[in-house]
């Protein structure tokens, strides 16, 4: 199985904070890399995939990058809305597999 | 627009069966991958079974030989069949939609299932 190693698991940052989360894959994914939102209670929210393309709807201070096989999810300017847990999902190979999550708190 | 809307949960008995349905509406089934997808009590996200626009089924070997996936395509309904049910079961169940790089687009609500005695 692709294992995702996701980091750091938590964060505390203020409003305006530019902040960058990192996801690396066990093995060469291509780009079959996506991130998701997910806020207490709710259903998780698709906000990039394959590794930098920004889901409709989905404001532009979020962006993704890839180097290798290191995905990185930046958020540019962190709004209250954006305090959440965020998740990073391979789907190049079954089993899909998923990061272990990042909360991102308020300081 | 696309709907998913999750049904079935409940609480079930150690070893027991349940199944879960996930009504599609705004797109048909056979077009698209589609998956479950598990997240226990304050833990994070497992993806649990997925079953492709064609037919085939794959599953995470957590619950592979007592999950089935399968499609109504009539009906336009997701379902997951859960058998030999153990505790660490006990999760909300999402179904959700694929798109292009069988990235999970579209999620249903959740329903919870409580595998307890």
């Amino acid at each position: 199985d692709i294992q995702m190693t996701q980091s750091p698991s938590s964060l505390s940052a203020s409003v305006g904070d530019r902040l960058t989360i990192t996801c690396r894959a066990s093995q060469d994914i291509d780009t079959y890399l996506n991130w998701y939102q997910q806020k207490p209670g709710k259903a998780p929210k698709l906000l990039i995939h394959a590794a930098s393309n920004l889901q409709g709807g989905v404001p532009s201070r979020f962006s993704g990058s890839v180097s290798g096989t290191v995905f990185t999810l930046t958020i540019a300017g962190l709004q209250p809305d954006d305090f959440a847990t965020y998740f990073c999902q391979q789907t190049y190979r079954t089993p899909l597999t998923f990061g272990q999550g990042t909360k991102v708190e308020i300081k | 627009e696309v709907q998913l809307l999750e049904s079935g949960g409940g609480l079930v008995q150690p070893g027991g069966s349940l199944r879960l349905s996930c009504a599609a509406s705004g797109f048909t089934l056979t077009n698209y991958a589609m998956s479950w997808v598990r997240q226990a009590p304050g833990k994070g996200l497992e993806w649990v079974s997925g079953i492709g626009g064609g037919g085939s089924t794959s599953y995470a070997d957590s619950v592979k030989g007592r999950f089935t996936i399968s499609r109504d395509n009539s009906n336009n309904t997701l379902y997951v069949q859960m058998s030999s049910l153990r505790a660490e079961d006990t999760a909300v169940y999402y179904c959700a939609k694929s798109s292009g790089h069988y990235e999970l687009d579209n999620w249903g609500q959740g329903t919870l299932v409580t595998v307890s005695s």
